[in-house]
């Protein structure tokens, strides 16, 4: 049974340039959350898909954006990247949108130069 | 907004000694969490806590939520060289919202 997987598993993009990292849930899972971990600090919550739809939303600019599809994996979009997003971008999954447990992938490292 | 604030920041401990990590919310949590995170790893789920009050245990590992719920604390007894990473509290505010938002972390280390 896999676990949450995620890619690349490492990305250097340019300033400006435009990034889509992705995920695969836990078997069955339903419920993608992404989170921005930036270095030495907890995960910031960006935002849940549920259903193929966007349900809650973190404190992030609409240059992040997502998408949830019918065999419940999920892409998160960044655009025109900054310096400052250079993190480690971490997708969870979880059943159903109650408050369970959430198994977290491995991450994607991104560089923005 | 709410913020989740967890004390101490690092924590370095000789191995066989105790350690407690204490999480605190400027709001009311319906939950809370807690995930281990090893140097250069991804968070793993440890444990949840949902009553006021309650306490579980996992083998060392001691989790207690406040009775306000807005607290909560990780004891671990005989740390261990493998217990080394950052453990972090996250709570639920409840409602319609499913927003997991994370604490500050306490990084441990453990000398042998």
């Amino acid at each position: 049974d896999a676990g949450v997987t995620q890619s690349p598993t490492h990305l250097i993009k340019t300033r400006g340039q435009q990034v889509t990292l992705r995920c695969s849930p836990k078997s069955g899972h339903d419920t993608v959350s992404w989170y921005q971990q930036a270095l030495g600090q907890g995960p910031q919550f960006i935002f849940q898909y549920y259903e193929e739809e966007e349900r809650q939303r973190g404190n992030f600019p609409d240059r992040f954006s997502g998408h949830q599809f019918p065999n419940y994996s999920s892409e998160l979009n960044v655009n025109a990247l900054l310096l400052g997003d250079s993190a480690l971008y971490l997708c969870a999954s979880s059943l159903g949108r109650t408050n369970t447990e959430a198994f977290f992938g491995q991450g994607t490292r991104l560089t923005v130069v | 907004g709410q913020q989740v604030m967890q004390i101490p920041q690092y924590q370095h401990v000789q191995e066989g000694e105790d350690f407690t990590t204490y999480c605190n919310s400027s709001t009311t949590l319906s939950n809370i969490q807690w995930y281990k995170q090893r140097p250069g790893g991804h968070p793993v789920f440890l444990i949840q806590l949902v009553k006021s009050g309650e306490v579980k245990k996992q083998k060392r590992l001691t989790f207690q939520f406040g009775e306000a719920k807005k607290n909560s604390s990780l004891h671990i007894t005989a740390t261990q060289t493998t217990d080394v990473g950052t453990y972090f509290c996250a709570g639920f505010r409840g409602g319609a919202t499913n927003k997991l938002i994370f604490g500050t972390g306490t990084l441990l280390a453990v000398q042998p």
